[in-house]
């Protein structure tokens, strides 16, 4: 069974860093994109970028480069998306997914909450 | 970047009912569009990929047409776990655009 298990519910200060892990299992994690997309409280989902496990090529929503990174460490079937700052506005859930066209198996998603 | 939009953003209907959802993408995406189907509290799970071919395991009251700009999703028989939001998204290129989703509400 294909499986996406995401790392547990944060809640940070603004400013301070994180990275939320995704880890695969029941398929072959290298050879599948890795898809990750956010959505903000009451709002719809927002595609943030994706990475392919095999060579790290990583393609960025052009509304979120910079501000995070995206990464993956194939030694342990996982993927990273890490803030080196964050902001009130980053509060919202964050989902991976496996392949980009579809993108089929999702995580069950990572609650970050961003609050002074 | 390719913007999507669906319609109506929200829908009443009844068990057994049958609806349709529309999604027009700013410019030609092909058939390169999903359907997703959002419960509250949990991820979007894939119902159509390519505008018409049903995932694995999703139920065949199901369907997705279209091509082009123009797409629909078709509901036939609505049972109570349908009551929730669409989303399509387009995977033709990047960055991949969501629609911004239509709620469907019980009658």
């Amino acid at each position: 069974e294909v499986q996406l298990v995401q790392s547990g519910a944060e809640v940070k200060k603004p400013g301070e860093s994180l990275r939320i892990s995704c880890k695969g299992s029941g398929y072959n994690f290298a050879s599948h994109w890795i898809t990750w997309v956010r959505q903000m409280p009451g709002k719809g989902p927002e595609w943030m970028g994706v990475i392919y496990p095999v060579d790290s090529d990583t393609i960025y929503n052009p509304s979120v480069q910079g501000q995070v990174t995206i990464s993956v460490d194939t030694s342990i079937n996982t993927a990273y998306l890490q803030w080196s700052g964050l902001k009130a506005s980053d509060t919202g859930i964050y989902y991976c997914a496996r392949g980009t066209l579809p993108t089929d198996h999702w995580g069950q998603g990572t609650l970050v909450t961003v609050s002074s | 970047a390719i913007q999507m939009t669906q319609a109506p953003s929200s829908l009443s209907a009844s068990v057994g009912d049958t609806v349709t959802i529309t999604c027009r993408a700013s410019q030609a995406i092909r058939n390169n569009l999903s359907w997703f189907r959002q419960i509250p509290g949990k991820p979007p799970n894939l119902l159509i990929y390519s505008a018409s071919t049903v995932q694995s395991g999703v139920p065949s009251r199901f369907s997705g047409s279209g091509s082009g700009t123009d797409f629909t999703l078709t509901i036939r028989s609505l049972q109570p776990e349908d009551f929730a939001t669409y989303y399509c998204l387009q995977d033709f290129n990047y960055p991949r655009t969501f629609g911004q989703g239509t709620k469907l509400e019980i009658k």
